[in-house]
């Protein structure tokens, strides 16, 4: 049963904290994505690569958060530090690069920051 | 710029009836449209792709058209049931490079 796994679930820690979370792509996707959603704004793009390399990351803080692919099975998000307006769904997509290549969502990492 | 919009933001309607969910987007130029479901709490399970070069495609009582030249799209569900009670998103990517852009959604519930 393929799919996207994203870990932790859940995550509480306090301001200032650094997280950490992972996401496995499906087995032979090329392409990933990271989206944040909230109440007010939705789905909002955080980073996207292609065969581990960044596409896009425009929508991403530079200052706090970074997002890397150390390898192929595995795709990290990072904010250092964190803050109370970070509490929110993380979400990771994996996919592959044709133009009917759909995108596989996770189960999402809810964070909150106190 | 493309944008993507989903109206209504909420629909109730009664368990058997068919329905149309509405998509509308500002660029004629796209990758791919793709509709998902979402529950509360949970992540997003994909519906439906539409490449495009197709103008629709169907999965059991779903069906997804695609209008490039209008700019819109529509989710058809036919005879409802309480367990198609969901948020209903749809995404639109402008092209191979590009991110995927999210409407707001459709919460939709479905009266037993």
């Amino acid at each position: 049963d393929a799919r996207v796994t994203q870990t932790p679930r859940h995550k509480v820690t306090e301001m200032g904290q650094e997280v950490t979370m992972r996401c496995q792509p499906i087995l032979g996707h090329n392409t990933v994505f990271w989206y944040r959603q909230t109440m007010m704004q939705g789905l909002e793009l955080l980073a996207y690569f292609r065969n581990r390399a960044p596409l896009d990351d425009s929508g991403m803080p530079k200052d706090r958060f970074s997002a890397e692919m150390p390898d192929a099975t595995l795709a990290t998000l990072k904010i250092q530090p964190s803050e109370p307006r970070d509490s929110a769904v993380y979400f990771c997509a994996s996919g592959l690069d044709r133009p009917g290549g759909e995108a596989f969502f996770g189960q999402g990492t809810r964070l909150t920051v106190v | 710029k493309q944008e993507v919009t989903q109206i209504p933001a909420a629909l109730s309607v009664p368990e058997g009836e068919n329905l149309v969910l509405n998509c509308s987007f500002t660029d004629s130029a796209i990758y791919n449209l793709q509709w998902f479901r979402q529950d509360p709490g949970k992540g997003l399970t994909s519906l439906l792709l539409i490449q495009s070069s197709q103008r629709e495609q169907t999965s059991g009582r779903l069906n997804a058209s695609l209008d490039k030249s209008s700019g819109r799209s529509t989710l058809y569900i036919a005879a409802s049931q309480p367990g198609d009670s969901a948020t209903y998103l749809c995404a639109v990517r402008p092209g191979r490079d590009d991110k995927i852009i999210f409407g707001k959604g459709t919460r939709l519930h479905i009266l037993p």
